[in-house]
């Protein structure tokens, strides 16, 4: 499924690096979420943006920085990472915040050195 | 504390047969059910969903179950099909304290249809 685009793919950074990850859906939804996949655990929801406003934040760490500056486009600002945040991140997004299925991106592969 | 479990991490069918994916859950405010696909390298696929007003939603060779007085689900694939040979996800919606729709994922069945 090409709705839903993440890059980069896999992304091999440092502790003391800046990076960001990107998302863009073409499916003319309005809703976009982060997931973080860690080994061996569930799908974790870390943020939630409908129309573009932050809905919520799921006891998330201030080193990772969300930005939604439109509908399409979902940005997730890292800095100061440490090695525990090694994981998949996945983007997601859905028509409406209601029980609507999410249509997932095929995630960013984050290893930190 | 999980609240959507997926106790078998692994399943395996011969094809033509068909397959049973179960999924229990603790929360009883839950109210939609979700069943997601996933290749590797890929990320997940929606499959099929159920309110928690139905018992049954069909789709094709998919059919999901809920029973809300045992909080579980079950996903059955029948005819199975080696292209059905994915980690399946659970997932369970409820809104939230501010208001948003959150999904709560089991951690997945790795199912292997064999030819």
């Amino acid at each position: 499924e090409t709705g839903v685009t993440q890059t980069p793919r896999h992304l091999v950074m440092g502790m003391t690096n800046k990076k960001s990850l990107k998302c863009e859906q073409h499916l003319g939804h309005n809703a976009m979420y982060w997931y973080k996949q860690s080994a061996k655990k569930p799908l974790e929801l870390m943020f939630v943006y409908s129309l573009e406003e932050r809905v919520e934040n799921n006891s998330v760490p201030s080193r990772f920085s969300p930005e939604c500056p439109n509908s399409s486009h979902l940005f997730l600002h890292l800095h100061t990472l440490q090695p525990e945040d090694s994981a998949l991140y996945l983007c997601a997004s859905s028509q409406g915040q209601g029980n609507q299925p999410q249509h997932f991106g095929d995630g960013t592969r984050l290893s930190i050195l | 504390d999980q609240q959507v479990k997926q106790n078998s991490p692994s399943l395996s069918v011969q094809e033509g047969r068909i397959s049973i994916l179960n999924c229990d859950y603790t929360n009883s405010m839950f109210d939609y059910f979700l069943w997601y696909k996933k290749y590797p390298a890929e990320g997940p696929t929606f499959l099929i969903s159920i309110s928690s007003i139905k018992d049954k939603n069909e789709d094709g060779r998919f059919t999901v179950f809920l029973n809300k007085s045992a909080k579980h689900l079950s996903l059955h694939i029948v005819p199975s099909q080696p292209g059905d040979s994915a980690v399946y996800f659970c997932a369970a919606s409820l809104i939230s304290g501010a208001g948003s729709y959150q999904l709560t994922f089991g951690k997945g069945t790795k199912l292997s249809v064999i030819p």
